[in-house]
C-alpha cells in the first residue's frame, strides 16, 4: 500500500463549476498537508499548506485535513479553463524533511 | 527574490553514462531537495541537502549523489544510468524544517537511452 494514494482522473468539468480533489494517506505522523498545481512541462507550484486538521480557504481554493479520517481534500470554486492542470497532494513528517507526494489528478476544466 | 533555476533543461544520456544536474536554490533558501518525476506519476523524494550535508533520503540507490554548496546552490549526480532513471528531475528550496513550503524549479528531464 501506498503512503499516500490519488486518483489519476483524468477528471473534466464545465466551466463553473465546483471542483473536489481528494487524498487519501497511510501514515499518522503526517503533520503537515500540501496541495501543488503543476502545469504541463513545468515543476510543480505551492497553492497551500494546512497544520493539522482543519479548513483553510485561500480565494476560489478550499482545503481540508480530516486526520481522523486520514482524508485530505481540495476545492475549487468557479471553475476556470487556466486551473487545467495536473494537482498534486504532499505531505510531511513533523520534522519537515522529507514530502511524500500522491500521483496527482489530471483536471481539465471546458470552457 | 529570484526563483529556484535548474539546468539543464533538457538531456540525453547513454546507459552506463554519468549525469550532472544544477540547481540555485531560491534567495534566502537554505535547504535544497532533490526529486524525480517519472511520467504520469507525483515526485519521488530523493534527498535533501542542508548546510553542505545530506539531511535525509528517500528509497534512491547510492548510484544518485548530490552536494550543496556554501551559497545554497546544488548539485544531484547519478552514476551508471539505466533506462528507469529517464525522468523529470526537480530541485525545491525551502527554510530548514519547513517541507510544506517547497519553491520548485522547472525540472530537467533527463532521458536515457
Amino acid at each position: 500500500q501506498k503512503e499516500v494514494e490519488q486518483d489519476p482522473g483524468p477528471l473534466s468539468v464545465p466551466e463553473g463549476a465546483i471542483v473536489s480533489l481528494n487524498c487519501t494517506y497511510s501514515n499518522s505522523a503526517f503533520q503537515y498537508f500540501m496541495w501543488y498545481r503543476q502545469y504541463s512541462r513545468k515543476g510543480p507550484e505551492l497553492l497551500m499548506y494546512t497544520y493539522s486538521s482543519g479548513n483553510k480557504e485561500d480565494g476560489r481554493f478550499t482545503a481540508q485535513v480530516d486526520k481522523s479520517s486520514k482524508y485530505i481534500s481540495l476545492f475549487i470554486r468557479d471553475s476556470q479553463p487556466s486551473d487545467s492542470a495536473t494537482y498534486l497532494c504532499a505531505m510531511s513528517d513533523p520534522g519537515g524533511f522529507k514530502t511524500i507526494f500522491g500521483a496527482g489528478t489530471r483536471l481539465f476544466v471546458k470552457a | 527574490e529570484t526563483g529556484v533555476t535548474q539546468s539543464p533543461t533538457h538531456l540525453i544520456k547513454t546507459r552506463g553514462q554519468q549525469v550532472t544536474l544544477r540547481c540555485s536554490s531560491q534567495s534566502g533558501h537554505n535547504t535544497v531537495s532533490w526529486y524525480q518525476q517519472a511520467l504520469g506519476q507525483g515526485p519521488q523524494f530523493i534527498f535533501q541537502y542542508y548546510r553542505e550535508e545530506e539531511n535525509g533520503r528517500g528509497n534512491f540507490p547510492p548510484r544518485f549523489s548530490g552536494l550543496q554548496f556554501p551559497n545554497y546552490s546544488s548539485e544531484l549526480n547519478v552514476n551508471a544510468l539505466e533506462l528507469d532513471d529517464s525522468a523529470l528531475y526537480l530541485c525545491a528550496s525551502s527554510s530548514p524544517g519547513q517541507a510544506y513550503e517547497q519553491y520548485f524549479g522547472p525540472g530537467t528531464r533527463l532521458t536515457v537511452t
